[in-house]
């Protein structure tokens, strides 16, 4: 079956600094992938879904790339700012599939 | 354009009871699906709908039903609550996922306020 990987491990970063959080997929590739932004108490907010025949999206401070040969999707967020202290969790589609399935999200902490 | 609703957004079940968590959306999505989300864990599909009539099992389906009589609601019954389904539930909605049949680019899901239950 599909495995999605995300850092479990909180990531802590100093404000201004770029935070990259990776996602790690196996076995199938995925027809595209989707991030997403996640508050205590609060659903998921969509941030950016970017396709397999794109290496790169940005969206202002954001970017996202996708390496289908490492099956690794990056997340960056530059100029960090406390801010964007949240849960990340990244979710890949298949065109075969009519199901997301999440990652379990990695955990980011910027410090001012 | 209230998005995503679901109600109720607090609820506590005893053991054996069953009830009925709504979730409705305004955006004329087809693509309609239920997450559960455990401390620590992520979110984990329990039932998905991809149009009105229609609905699949996702990882979880134990101890839970769904149905889709209208594009805009999607209820998730359980039916005889354990403490083990003590959880938050999401309700999400996009568009379309699945171009082929859509027609449409995959766009994100909207995910609702959640309900956050307990079972005792």
């Amino acid at each position: 079956s599909q495995k999605i990987e995300q850092n479990s491990e909180a990531l802590n970063i100093q404000e201004g600094k770029t935070a990259t959080l990776t996602c790690n997929y196996t076995n199938y590739s995925p027809a595209y992938l989707q991030w997403y932004r996640q508050d205590p108490g609060r659903g998921p907010v969509f941030l950016l879904l970017i396709r397999e025949n794109e290496k790169e999206k940005r969206k202002e401070r954001l970017k996202v790339t996708f390496d289908t040969t490492l099956k690794q999707s990056l997340f960056h967020i530059t100029a960090s700012q406390p801010a964007d202290s949240a849960t990340y969790l990244c979710a890949p589609g298949y065109s075969s599939a009519s199901k997301i399935i999440f990652g379990s999200g990695t955990r980011l902490s910027i410090r001012p | 354009n209230a998005g995503v609703t679901q109600t109720p957004k607090f609820q506590v079940l005893k053991t054996g009871q069953s009830m009925t968590l709504q979730c409705a959306q305004d955006m004329n999505h087809e693509y309609m699906s239920w997450y559960r989300q455990d401390p620590g864990m992520g979110l984990r599909l329990i039932h998905y709908s991809v149009g009105a009539g229609i609905t699949d099992q996702g990882e979880v389906p134990n101890g839970y039903n769904v149905s889709r009589s209208t594009t805009e609601d999607f209820p998730l019954r359980l039916l005889s609550a354990a403490p083990s389904q003590t959880s938050v539930y999401f309700c999400a909605s996009s568009y379309g996922i699945y171009p082929q049949l859509t027609g449409k680019d995959p766009g994100g899901y909207t995910f609702g306020s959640g309900t956050r239950l307990t079972v005792v």
